[in-house]
């Protein structure tokens, strides 16, 4: 029940395009979901995170969309480019119970000149 | 910009040796953690600490794992008697209040077990 699934594991995408990860959770009481961006031999950068009282929020190119009935979100990447190929996670956790992460497994991103 | 900092940046050891890994995570924040990631796996939860105890810990935090706050600055992760599973990737983090959930990542200790 803690777990946090995310797809794809690798996503390729043109210079400009959008990038799409997805993750879902079962959890009911988590109440944080952030997204998190890690170049490798770094540490997780927090990207943008959401609660579950909004269904969108957007920072410059990137977006979560929440969805709390089908316990999915999402980030979308608009007008991606080279510099954010990495490895992205989504995470979540409780208020409630220390705020520990639960990480989703991790998307490889490579966006190509 | 305030960062949460790490030492050392890489270890490596023998097999039932002990280690210790610091860091010195933001100085207002109040709320720490230790997670770890196995090389290409995610990232896991090993310990949240707060007010200089334990608030959390995750079925990997077994007897051999400690934490302390020595000083006001350092946050120490302890392995008692290292074992080849431990390689991996330790990451600290820190956050400034509870409710908001925002953590705050060192760039990690990567620890190499012989």
């Amino acid at each position: 029940q803690q777990q946090v699934k995310q797809s794809p594991q690798s996503l390729i995408v043109q210079k400009g395009g959008i990038s799409i990860i997805n993750c879902a959770y079962e959890n009911t009481a988590f109440d944080y979901f952030p997204w998190y961006q890690q170049f490798p031999g770094k540490g997780p950068a927090l990207l943008i995170a959401i609660r579950p009282d909004v269904s969108e929020k957007k920072e410059g190119r990137f977006t979560i969309s929440f969805n709390k009935s089908a316990k999915q979100f999402s980030l979308h990447i608009m007008d991606s480019q080279p510099g954010d190929s990495a490895t992205y996670f989504c995470a979540a956790s409780n208020n409630n119970a220390g705020n520990m992460l639960t990480f989703g497994g991790g998307t490889r991103l490579m966006v190509k000149p | 910009e305030p960062e949460v900092t790490q030492t050392p940046s890489h270890q490596v050891t023998q097999m039932g040796q002990e280690v210790i890994l610091r860091c010195v995570p933001i100085s207002n924040h109040l709320y720490f953690y230790w997670y770890r990631q196995i090389l290409g796996q995610k990232v896991e939860f090993l310990v949240s600490f707060y007010n200089n105890e334990i608030s959390e810990k995750s079925e990997i935090f077994d007897d051999q794992f400690s934490v302390e706050r020595p000083d006001g600055s350092n946050f120490t992760l302890k392995i008692r008697s290292t074992k080849l599973e431990d390689s991996a990737m330790y990451f600290c983090a820190s956050s400034e209040r509870d409710w908001d959930g925002t953590q705050y990542f060192g760039p990690g200790t990567r620890l190499l077990v012989l």
